[in-house]
């Protein structure tokens, strides 16, 4: 069945930038032309948060709030999504998740999450 | 601050049933299909309801989802020490970008 993994760096130093990738098995972005491949974020015991989505087409969208500070970008030949967040500070501190997202923004499955810290 | 609003918890005991709702406006839930969720303590979420009331494969029937106007509500019915978690509700807003719920703990008694 599909599989989404998080991978990327635990530790990013104020001001940097956060970069993380989801590989995904199990199938095939380039087929799954109707869903979006999807960032979401919780940060240390708090709720969900949305980043953003992109689609095998590379159209994407990105919560308002992250926009001038974000890239996700997509790599079809390598069954992997992209997530660069800049300019970083404490409060981007959280479990980034990746997951599919389904024609009316359901998201399933669900990476196992990677914490990223910020932190000098 | 979410934009959709969820009692922070709910408590029953086992058997038992409980319901979870999930307040927004038109520009979201009034607009949009809801989606559930299940966080179990230091997991992922896993996808409970989409579409308002469908379940995926695998989810039993003793969680259900329905919507009326800007409000959405998740039942669970038998209630077993396993379903313990938080729970959150999620939608998409007019504003071009998607939105959970506050989140909700579920304590068996």
């Amino acid at each position: 069945q599909l599989q989404l993994q998080e991978s990327g760096s635990g530790l990013v130093k104020p001001s940097q930038t956060l970069s993380l990738t989801c590989s995904v098995s199990g199938g095939s972005i380039s087929s799954s032309v109707s869903h979006s491949w999807t960032w979401i974020r919780q940060p240390p015991g708090k709720g969900l948060e949305w980043i953003g989505y992109i689609y095998h087409t590379g159209n994407s969208y990105y919560n308002p709030s992250l926009d001038s500070r974000l890239t996700i970008s997509i790599d079809t030949s390598k069954n992997q999504f992209s997530l660069k967040l800049r300019s970083v500070t404490a409060a981007d501190t959280a479990v980034y998740y990746c997951a599919r997202g389904g024609t009316s923004d359901w998201f399933d499955p669900w990476g196992q999450g990677t914490l990223v810290t910020v932190s000098p | 601050q979410s934009v959709l609003t969820q009692p922070p918890s709910v408590s029953a005991a086992p058997g038992q049933r409980v319901t979870i709702s999930c307040s927004g406006g038109g520009s979201n839930i009034g607009n949009n299909n809801v989606s559930w969720y299940q966080q179990l303590p230091g997991t992922a979420p896993k996808l409970l309801i989409y579409d308002n009331s469908q379940r995926p494969s695998g989810i039993p029937d003793r969680f259900s989802g329905s919507k009326s106007g800007t409000s959405a509500t998740l039942g669970i019915t038998g209630l077993q020490t396993g379903d313990e978690a938080d729970y959150y509700c999620g939608t998409w807003d007019s504003n071009l970008r998607g939105v959970f719920g506050s989140g909700t703990t579920v304590t068996v008694l």
